[in-house]
């Protein structure tokens, strides 16, 4: 058990609608990065907060969104959904946003838009 | 722009030998390297990093990775394999110059015969 957590687990979901995942960092942990896993993109970065602010931006559509919260969870908020949105989504969380840091992978929220 | 390669999709071990998962990367500055491995419906979980100082680097579940700055790879090794090593494993890299992003390979899914 990493120690993070994500909710839910699982969401089924019809084209055009919006959902919002949930992620709770590792208890004294700063930093939270959020992936998309799909079969065909692989491992993809869409986004990294640090303390409550936006730190890096990998791939991310204009139409998900997300934001950390003073007590440090995170959620990322997907909207106008499309199949092509079908993935598992991970949150990861490290001590830091430093480089160093390794990072801390929750379980992952799949997400099947129908 | 960084980017990591993993040239293998698929590794076939028998039991008891030495394994080996390639990776290799460019970075246009200084290179943070780390491996993970993800098992069926499981989040990543962290095996080892270099960061700096010895190439040789020990990491958990008696893996090893060699840094190799000439030919720019991070081998992934093990001395002797265990069925239950069978998963999907990620190179990952952060690259001091470019941002706080960390840029994922593939995945290589290691299949450990008896």
């Amino acid at each position: 058990d990493s120690g993070v957590t994500q909710t839910p687990k699982h969401l089924i979901t019809a084209t055009g609608q919006r959902v919002t995942l949930r992620c709770s960092p590792r208890s004294g942990d700063l930093s939270v990065y959020w992936y998309q896993q799909s079969l065909d993109q692989g491992l993809q970065f869409l986004i990294q907060y640090y303390n409550g602010e936006e730190r890096a931006k990998g791939n991310i559509l204009e139409r998900f969104s997300a934001q950390q919260f003073p007590d440090l969870h995170s959620e990322l908020n997907l909207s106008s959904l499309e199949l092509g949105d079908s993935a598992l989504y991970f949150c990861a969380s490290s001590r830091t946003g430093l480089d160093a840091y390794e990072q801390y992978f929750g379980p992952g929220t799949r997400l099947t838009v129908t | 722009a960084q980017s990591v390669a993993q040239p293998e999709d698929q590794v076939n071990v028998a039991e008891g030998n030495p394994l080996t998962v390639k990776c290799t990367y460019s970075v246009s500055g200084n290179p943070y390297l780390f491996w993970y491995v993800q098992y069926p419906n499981r989040g990543l979980q962290f095996l080892l990093k270099y960061i700096t100082g010895d190439n040789l680097v020990k990491g958990s579940y008696g893996f090893e990775a060699e840094f190799n700055k000439s030919q720019t790879s991070f081998h992934l090794k093990k001395p002797s394999a265990l069925v239950s090593d069978s998963a999907l494993y990620f190179c990952a890299v952060r690259d001091l110059g470019g941002g706080f992003k960390t840029i994922f390979g593939a995945g290589t899914r290691l299949f450990v015969k008896a």
